[in-house]
């Protein structure tokens, strides 16, 4: 069974604090992706990645950065953590195209 | 670019009636790739179906879709819904690097 880890699952930080999601993937996948989850909107790509060092823009890019330090580790940086920012954040990964996305269980960030 | 459209953002239905979801979607490839993800609460967001093939019927666990690309579409059905079916159901389209969601669909079953 695929395995894709994000940590921490919940998170809780102020305005124009400094966090960092993390995910691993041990499903030997080039792709993995940056989601996050709001009502209304659905899932949408933030940042997403083929490979160490590799890095793509994806739809709603803004605030965030990313870094992919190997193939298995997948990093989402906030830096300066806005309210807007609140959201439920989703670590998926991929082999080639056609197969299944696999995500991990989700983190929840709510910024004060 | 691509994108998906999932008119229905709420669908409340009672149990035992037939189930279904709209999805339509636009892409410059012809070979598309249709995926049908299922999000239960406080679970991983997970494949329920997926497909390529024009005009074939795809099936799992009692729900099935079939590819129409002079459509454009990939309507997920189900022919008796079940109180276990209540989830937020996604329609993807698979690119060649990224995998575009539409808006999600909150399907209720009401007994």
């Amino acid at each position: 069974e695929a395995a894709v880890t994000q940590s921490p699952r919940n998170k809780v930080t102020v305005t124009g604090g400094n966090v960092t999601l993390s995910c691993r993937q041990t499903n030997s996948h080039n792709y993995m992706y940056w989601y996050r989850q709001d009502t209304g909107h659905g899932l949408r790509l933030i940042h997403y990645s083929y490979g160490a060092g590799n890095l793509q823009i994806g739809d709603v890019p803004d605030g965030y950065k990313a870094t992919r330090t190997t193939q298995e580790d997948f990093f989402l940086l906030l830096e300066l953590a806005s309210p807007s920012q609140t959201s439920l954040y989703f670590c998926a990964s991929r082999g080639d195209r056609g197969t299944e996305v696999f995500f991990g269980k989700g983190t929840r960030l709510t910024v004060v | 670019g691509d994108s998906v459209t999932q008119k229905e953002g709420l669908v409340t239905l009672t149990e035992g009636l037939p189930v279904m979801l709209n999805c339509t979607y636009q892409t410059i490839y012809s070979n598309a790739f249709l995926f049908w993800y299922v999000h239960y609460l406080n679970e991983s967001p997970r494949l329920l179906l997926k497909s390529s093939t024009d005009n074939k019927r795809t099936e799992h666990q009692g729900f099935h879709a079939t590819l129409h690309k002079s459509s454009s579409s990939f309507h997920l059905q189900k022919s008796s819904a079940q109180l276990s079916d209540s989830a937020l159901y996604y329609c993807a389209l698979g690119g060649a690097d990224r995998l575009t969601f539409g808006k999600g669909t909150q399907l209720i079953i009401q007994p």
